[in-house]
């Protein structure tokens, strides 16, 4: 079991939002602004789209955005395309006797 | 553009040891304050963060591996290695290799990943 929670399926049509959850704690995702999100497509290494919660990296898309409220972290797609079509994984830093990172279970995100 | 790329052997035994180093090219491993991480994600499932090494040497790992890992650093070959003890048919995954920026909780530079699997 994932210590950040995902829900395992989100889909929308072309030209939609969609929102995809990460759920944790107050040891993690609602403590620390280290959240960060990535994108895999099947067969290929992730990719970083938002870091420090909403923080997007040179060349990502100005679609995605992340933000958090309380223990919830939250990506959101914009103006969705085919090639959005993907596994999204959530990740945080936790407080713990030694610092790591922990990651949520995946979003299978479908695109209509 | 830096890039990552991880070898070493695709089959071990069980209770064996997994071994695998990650080659940085496109700049150096001891540059920026970057941490260099080992991740890894099991066919069908999600990712696990197993630990990971500043250029100092020192590290830290995921509490549910710490017993059987081992990550070390050669900067003279601009590689960092991963070690992995006592393995069981639970330890086959895709192994990848990271850059740690942001304090070494966002990962922006993965390498392709490599199948290591457990099995006699």
């Amino acid at each position: 079991q994932s210590a950040l929670t995902q829900p395992a399926s989100v889909s929308g049509s072309p030209g939609q939002s969609i929102t995809i959850s990460c759920t944790g704690t107050s040891s993690d995702v609602g403590g620390y602004n280290y959240v960060s999100w990535y994108q895999q497509h099947p067969g290929k290494a992730p990719k970083l789209m938002i870091y420090e919660v909403s923080n997007r990296p040179s060349g990502v898309s100005n679609r995605f955005s992340g933000s958090k409220s309380g223990n919830t972290a939250s990506l959101t797609i914009s103006g969705l395309q085919a090639e959005d079509e993907a596994d999204y994984y959530c990740s945080s830093y936790t407080s713990s006797s030694t610092p790591y990172v922990v990651f949520g279970g995946g979003t299978k995100l479908t695109v209509l | 553009q830096v890039q990552l790329q991880e070898s070493g052997p695709g089959l071990v035994k069980p209770s064996q040891t997994l071994s695998l180093t990650c080659t940085v090219s496109g700049g150096s491993i001891s540059s920026g304050s970057y941490y260099w991480s080992w991740i890894r994600q099991p066919a069908g499932k999600g990712l696990e963060w197993i630990g990971r090494i500043y250029t100092s040497g020192s590290t830290n790992y995921n509490p549910s591996l710490k017993s059987r890992v081992t990550i070390s650093v050669d900067t003279s070959k601009n590689q960092f290695s991963l070690k992995l003890s006592s393995v069981t048919a639970a330890d086959t995954a895709v192994y990848y290799c990271a850059r740690g920026y942001s304090y070494g909780y966002s990962f922006d530079y993965w390498g392709q990943g490599t199948l290591v699997t457990v099995s006699s």
